[in-house]
């Protein structure tokens, strides 16, 4: 069936340093894909999305690039902050029973120490 | 982007009682949607509602347990009924922002149940 996976946490950096959170989908057909971001205490935000192949979604610094032949979404930054400490979730999107359904992975907890 | 509300903001129940929370949207939506966050966990999506229909539940979860109403098509209301330590979760109301857009979402309703 469709599904996400993401990279196990907590991950632990320190200011400035380069962030990566793998994620890799199974679906069929051609999801969309999304990074929300889930900061303490707070609800779900939208961070970043890829409707087709080859695209780059960004924000914040933020970047992933929809790879199909890889089935994969990774999540990059080059210099993570204390604010970004927070809980990231991989989700993709396809359409099932008539409606746009949204499948999330784990999610991934990210600690930024000063 | 959708601008969603959410009433109670948090909650403690006692076993056995219910809790009804509410959702609001500044924009008319066909589709809404709930989903459950227990600790440490992911999105697990309830159901489905739509307006004038009864709601779409997923596996798992059935209508006498998580009764939805969709009145109008600005607002839901999720009522967790006969409630257990075991449905002490985040509870989160979304909305499809449409064919090319994901999903937005409320700032959830924090529930513990004693």
């Amino acid at each position: 069936g469709d599904s996400v996976t993401q990279m196990e946490g907590p991950v632990t950096l320190s200011e400035e340093a380069f962030l990566t959170i793998n994620c890799t989908y199974t679906a069929t057909g051609y999801p969309s894909l999304f990074w929300y971001v889930q900061y303490p205490g707070e609800g779900l935000q939208l961070l970043l999305k890829a409707t087709k192949a080859d695209d780059k979604g960004s924000n914040k610094g933020f970047e992933a690039t929809y790879r199909k032949e890889t089935t994969s979404f990774h999540l990059e930054k080059g210099s993570v902050q204390v604010s970004d400490s927070a809980v990231y979730f991989c989700a993709l999107r396809l359409f099932s029973g008539g409606y746009n359904k949204l499948i999330f992975g784990a999610g991934t907890r990210l600690a930024v120490h000063p | 982007s959708a601008v969603i509300s959410q009433k109670p903001s948090r909650d403690i129940c006692q076993r056995g009682t219910s809790l009804t929370i509410q959702c609001q949207v500044d924009s008319q939506v066909t589709m809404m949607f709930w989903y459950r966050q227990q600790p440490g966990q992911s999105l697990t999506l309830i159901a489905t509602a739509n307006q004038g229909s009864e709601a779409t539940y997923e596996s798992g979860f059935v209508i006498d347990k998580f009764p939805i109403s969709r009145p109008n098509l600005t607002f839901s209301t999720l009522t967790v009924s006969n409630m257990s330590p075991e449905d002490s979760s985040i509870y989160l109301c979304s909305v499809d922002g449409g064919l090319r857009e994901t999903q937005y979402f409320g700032p959830g309703t924090r529930l513990l149940v004693l």
